[in-house]
């Protein structure tokens, strides 16, 4: 079974603070992506990456970083973080660039920014 | 237009029914589809890939319908434990990107 890793499962920082979301695979997937999940909103993509070093922006990357310094570790910054970035984080990875390869969830983190 | 679209719910059914969701896509190139499950407060897990042809796992029945470019979920037999919302999922050729739906509630009543 795939498994996907995420650091923390609830984490609760300060406006303007640096915050780092790790998340670990153990599959050798090439795709790794960042999503958050808001009522009402459903799942947005934040970044994702196709490879090591990779990194291609999603839906809503104002705010975020990321950082893939090796194939099974994708992380997720946020360089001050700000009330509006509370929210549940999900990581997912997926293989390959074929067609038909579903995602992997990890079990997300719920980030609170006071 | 969203790129897909669900009818949010939530649906409300008693144990033993069945209940079909739809969800229509807009990219006529799309090539991969998905239903994911989840539950509240938790991470999406993959309930079934949707092929061509239509499949079939257990209670659970995905077909896709190119022409009109809508896939549908079935559940036959409801359980009280299938109550959750159903991701649909479509990746287009090409991009190997996800586009998640926002999903259906299901509850499933005594």
């Amino acid at each position: 079974d795939v498994k996907v890793t995420q650091s923390s499962r609830y984490l609760v920082k300060r406006t303007g603070e640096k915050v780092f979301l790790e998340c670990v695979q153990d599959m050798d997937h090439e795709n790794m992506f960042w999503y958050r999940q808001d009522p009402g909103l459903g799942l947005r993509l934040i970044y994702f990456s196709y490879d090591v070093k990779m990194k291609e922006k999603g839906d809503i990357p104002e705010g975020y970083s990321v950082s893939r310094e090796k194939k099974e570790r994708f992380s997720l910054i946020l360089e001050s973080a700000s009330t509006n970035q509370t929210s549940m984080y999900l990581c997912a990875s997926s293989t390959g660039r074929s067609s038909n390869q579903p995602q992997h969830f990890g079990d997300g983190t719920r980030l609170s920014i006071l | 237009r969203k790129e897909v679209e669900q009818d949010p719910g939530p649906f409300n059914v008693p144990e033993g029914a069945t209940v079909a969701f739809n969800c229509t896509y807009s990219n006529s190139a799309s090539q991969s589809f998905f239903w994911y499950r989840q539950d509240c407060r938790k991470e999406p897990k993959l309930l079934m890939s949707v092929y061509s042809s239509g499949n079939e796992d257990g209670r659970f029945t995905a077909q896709l319908n190119r022409a009109s470019q809508y896939i549908s979920l079935l559940i036959r037999d409801s359980k009280l434990s299938d109550s959750a919302t159903y991701l649909c999922v479509v990746e287009s050729g090409g991009s190997y990107i996800p586009t998640f739906g926002r999903g259906t509630s299901l509850i499933v009543h005594p």
